[in-house]
């Protein structure tokens, strides 16, 4: 079956780092989204990953390893605004995203 | 340049009553895409369109019907509404599919049926 699974909610302090999990198993697998969503608002594009690695974009940082189907999603420099659920999506083999959960990040002053 | 738009908002129905979603984009996107959210679950793709006068079917299509007959504009129909569908909706839109290719969504309707 497909699967994708990340933790429900994660709290972390101002200023810190905080990593996101995220497990995947689907069919036809090319490469996995994550996506940012304010409460109340839409899912906006935070990054892809293809290959296996870190690709890096200014405090957001996501991995992938394509083996052990995982990947994480690392914000540096946490701020208030950063407070928001963060989703996981991977490809299946009709190119559609199967979408996790998502996993609630509350930042503390 | 308004990206994706949706409307309406907000709608509450009784059980049995009929409405039409409508999602319009203006980045001259190929894909579009309907889904729903609800509480504790992922995203999950109701119907979807490649083109310009197509449709396909996506993970949950049962109650719903689509069309897309004009490229800017994907319409999501509830025949016969029931408190099951209670839900937000999202429309999204993008240029390819798959990898290398961001959906970009509209702001989501809220939906309530009573």
């Amino acid at each position: 079956g497909q699967n994708i699974d990340q933790p429900t909610e994660m709290t972390a302090t101002e200023g810190a780092i905080v990593q996101i999990n995220c497990t995947y198993q689907t069919s036809g697998f090319n490469g996995l989204f994550w996506y940012q969503q304010h409460a109340g608002e839409a899912p906006t594009f935070l990054s892809y990953n293809v290959l296996d690695g870190l690709e890096e974009k200014g405090r957001f940082s996501s991995f992938l390893s394509r083996s052990k189907g995982y990947s994480y999603l690392l914000l540096k420099e946490l701020q208030m605004k950063d407070s928001a659920s963060y989703l996981c999506a991977a490809t299946d083999s009709n190119y559609q995203l199967i979408w996790g959960a998502g996993t609630k990040l509350i930042i503390k002053p | 340049n308004a990206g994706v738009t949706q409307t309406p908002k907000f709608r509450v129905l009784k059980t049995g009553q009929s409405m039409t979603l409508l999602c319009a984009q203006d980045m001259n996107h190929e894909y579009m895409y309907w889904y729903r959210q609800d509480p504790g679950m992922g995203l999950r793709l109701i119907h979807y369109s490649v083109g310009e006068g197509t449709t396909a079917k996506g993970e949950v299509p049962d109650g719903y019907n689509v069309s897309r007959l004009k490229k800017q504009n994907f319409l999501l129909g509830l025949e016969s509404a029931a408190p099951s569908q209670t839900s937000v909706y999202f429309c999204a839109s993008s240029q390819g599919q798959g990898i290398y290719n961001e959906q970009f969504f509209g702001p989501g309707t809220r939906l309530t049926v009573l």
